[in-house]
């Protein structure tokens, strides 16, 4: 299994506040995502990246902003958190995409909650 | 509307038994590619089972079985001998065309499945 951390783990923050996620992983992967989980929704694609400094927009982007200066860093930030922003957040790496059937590795979450 | 369909938001399931649970999926785009991921209790997402759309044969992993019925667009997961272990949810994904990035993936709201010892 590829090595994915994600941290923190669990984070309590207040609206307005700027909040950083950190994804890292260890296996050389080119590929990293950032997912949210909500109930009702299963995963929604916020931002990815396909290589250093090459990152793009996915489905919910607005609100967020991600950066990756090394192959094993992926982070997530939110200039300023609101409550909608709630949710379980999921960082994902893939080997390549020349094969279909590629599957992603993802890290453990982390439960962000906005008061 | 949505892409992908998991109706059933909970199930039950005696151990050792078999389970099936449902994944319909829309796309008009005939090269397609279809996942099963678990996610237990402790939060990650494990990959179980892949079905590309012009497999000819079901995918089988072990202990898990695609029913893919292309024609009807549905994929559903099969678990043979259902453990305590299999208690989790599952969500159904799907990419469309030809491209193989996983951005390009959408997830299905996913099922709650508890297996009764």
């Amino acid at each position: 299994d590829a090595g994915i951390t994600q941290s923190p783990r669990h984070k309590v923050t207040e609206t307005g506040t700027p909040v950083t996620l950190r994804c890292h992983q260890t296996e050389n992967h080119r590929y990293m995502y950032w997912y949210r989980q909500d109930p009702g929704h299963g995963l929604r694609l916020i931002h990815y990246s396909y290589g250093v400094k090459d990152t793009d927009k996915g489905e919910v982007s607005d609100g967020y902003s991600v950066s990756r200066s090394k192959t094993e860093d992926f982070l997530l930030t939110l200039e300023s958190a609101t409550s909608s922003q709630t949710s379980v957040y999921f960082c994902a790496s893939a080997r390549d995409r020349e094969l279909k059937n590629t599957e992603a590795f993802f890290g453990q979450g982390t439960r962000l909650t906005v008061v | 509307a949505q892409k992908i369909t998991q109706t059933q938001p909970g199930m039950f399931v005696q151990e050792k038994e078999a389970v099936t649970l449902d994944c319909t999926y829309d796309t008009s785009d005939p090269s397609y590619g279809l996942f099963w991921y678990k996610q237990p209790s402790s939060g990650e997402m494990i990959f179980l089972i892949y079905q590309g759309s012009y497999d000819q044969q079901n995918a089988t992993e072990g202990r898990y079985s695609l029913n893919f019925q292309k024609a009807r667009k549905s994929a559903n997961l099969v678990i043979s001998a259902s453990q305590l272990g299999d208690s989790a949810m599952y969500f159904c994904a799907m990419r469309e065309g030809w491209v193989t990035s996983y951005d390009k993936v959408i997830f299905g709201p996913g099922t709650s499945l508890s297996v009764i010892p």
